[in-house]
């Protein structure tokens, strides 16, 4: 089983630019998170969706855009990167119970 | 909203001993209490979860948690740790279809 599927692994981006980073499940799950890891402060949740046509913010949606046009697929868009995005990008999803994790996104923006 | 705390950013323990990893949390109905443990340069794993049922938790790994209402806590423990078991240690409570993380506690176990 694949699982939660996260790409790409590792990116380096100039202010300014945009970058979609691409996230997939094989696992009929109906929510969804995006969620970003920075040094010593934990998970913080961007967005999350509860099924296909429907997100909502979390705690730090400013500066990202979400969709959710299949229950598989829950892209995260940057459009204009800035140097506090830089952080590692987690992608989760779960019917309930536990959630599963991606391996994450390494995001570098200088 | 909801909210997580995890009091302690770090927690020592001798190889063999009990430990404990502390977390409340802070929500206006009944909540689902998860533990998660994180490796590095790796994605989160689960260990347990409380959604209702015997306050006693028990998940992977031997690890356990008991869920206390009145003190809105949801602690990690283990009898005897070991080595392996050092890694970093998230709570998170899902609320309203949201879920949200501790900052996280590095769990260091000593030989």
């Amino acid at each position: 089983n694949a699982g939660v599927t996260q790409t790409p692994k590792f990116r380096i981006l100039k202010i300014g630019q945009s970058m979609t980073l691409q996230c997939t499940q094989d696992m009929n799950h109906n929510y969804m998170y995006w969620y970003r890891q920075d040094p010593g402060m934990g998970l913080k949740l961007i967005y999350y969706s509860v099924g296909a046509g429907i997100t909502d913010k979390g705690e730090v949606p400013n500066g990202y855009n979400v969709s959710r046009s299949t229950t598989e697929d829950f892209p995260l868009r940057l459009e204009l990167a800035a140097p506090s995005q830089t952080s590692v990008y987690f992608c989760a999803s779960t019917n309930g119970g536990e959630a599963f994790f991606g391996q994450g996104t390494r995001l570098t923006v200088v | 909203a909801q909210s997580v705390a995890q009091p302690e950013d770090q927690v020592n323990v001798a190889e063999g001993n009990p430990l404990t990893v502390k977390c409340t949390y802070s929500v206006s109905g009944n909540p689902y209490l998860f533990w998660y443990v994180q490796y590095p340069n790796r994605g989160l794993q689960f260990l347990l979860k409380y959604i209702t049922g015997d306050n006693l938790v028990k998940g992977s790994y031997g690890f356990e948690a008991e869920f206390n209402k009145s003190q809105t806590s949801f602690h990690l423990k283990k009898p005897s740790a070991l080595v392996s078991d050092s890694a970093l240690y998230f709570c998170a409570v899902r609320y309203n279809n949201d879920m949200r993380f501790g900052a996280g506690t590095r769990l260091t176990v000593k030989p």
